[in-house]
């Protein structure tokens, strides 16, 4: 069965970095895209970023843009996101996700993990 | 980038109550329109896809419909499990984006 576990989340100063690590299983990774999508607590859905089964597309939104990298390490099976800069509005619970269709085409999320915490504050 | 506006915010509705929840864009996304139901503290679960297609085993009292930039998301007979948050989400170029969420609760 389709797994994606998270890691890496943890309390963090402002300015400060951070890696978060997606463990997928149950599926052949580098057949699909992947996502990195974020809820603060009590709020909703907040999408983060994209990068294509190959990763030769990364997509991200402008609350992050030139601070958050996306990457993946298809041999590994690994998604990553590498949090530079962090400001205390990016405190949320960070879950990956996976692209329900193969290839490019954007058909929704159908498996999520459930997540790790990143608080940002001093 | 394109901006998602669901409504209304919180509605409130009985078991059996047809329920019709809206998702506006803010420009045209064709048909490139998905639907997730949340729970407290569990992940988002994907309901629809492409506006009008129904995730496998999803209960057929969902549905979904539109284009452009006007969509809804419909429940036909609402059953006790069906109170959650709903979210639509557009991913129709790079970037994607999600409403600010439907909490349907049980009056």
């Amino acid at each position: 069965q389709v797994q994606l576990v998270e890691s890496g989340g943890g309390v963090v100063q402002p300015g400060r970095s951070l890696r978060l690590s997606c463990a997928a299983s149950g599926f052949t990774f580098n057949n699909y895209g992947m996502h990195w999508v974020r809820q603060a607590p009590g709020k909703g859905l907040e999408w983060v970023a994209v990068i294509s089964y190959d990763g030769s597309n990364k997509y991200y939104a402008d609350s992050v843009k030139g601070r958050f990298t996306i990457s993946r390490d298809n041999s590994k099976s690994t998604l990553y996101l590498q949090m530079n800069s962090l400001r205390p509005e990016d405190t949320a619970v960070y879950s990956c996700a996976k692209d329900h269709s193969s290839g490019g085409a954007r058909l929704g999320l159908d498996y999520w993990g459930q997540g790790t915490l990143v608080t940002v504050s001093s | 980038d394109i901006q998602m506006t669901q409504s209304p915010s919180s509605l409130s509705a009985s078991v059996g109550d047809r329920v019709t929840i809206t998702c506006r864009a803010s420009q045209s996304i064709i048909t490139y329109l998905n639907w997730y139901q949340q729970k407290p503290g569990k992940a988002p679960n994907l309901l629809m896809y492409a506006a009008s297609s129904l995730q496998g085993g999803v209960p057929s009292r969902f549905s979904g419909s539109g284009s452009g930039t006007d969509f809804t998301l419909t429940i036909s007979s609402l059953q006790p499990e069906d109170f959650a948050t709903y979210y639509c989400q557009e991913c129709y170029s790079g970037p994607c984006s999600f409403g600010q969420g439907t909490k349907l609760e049980i009056k």
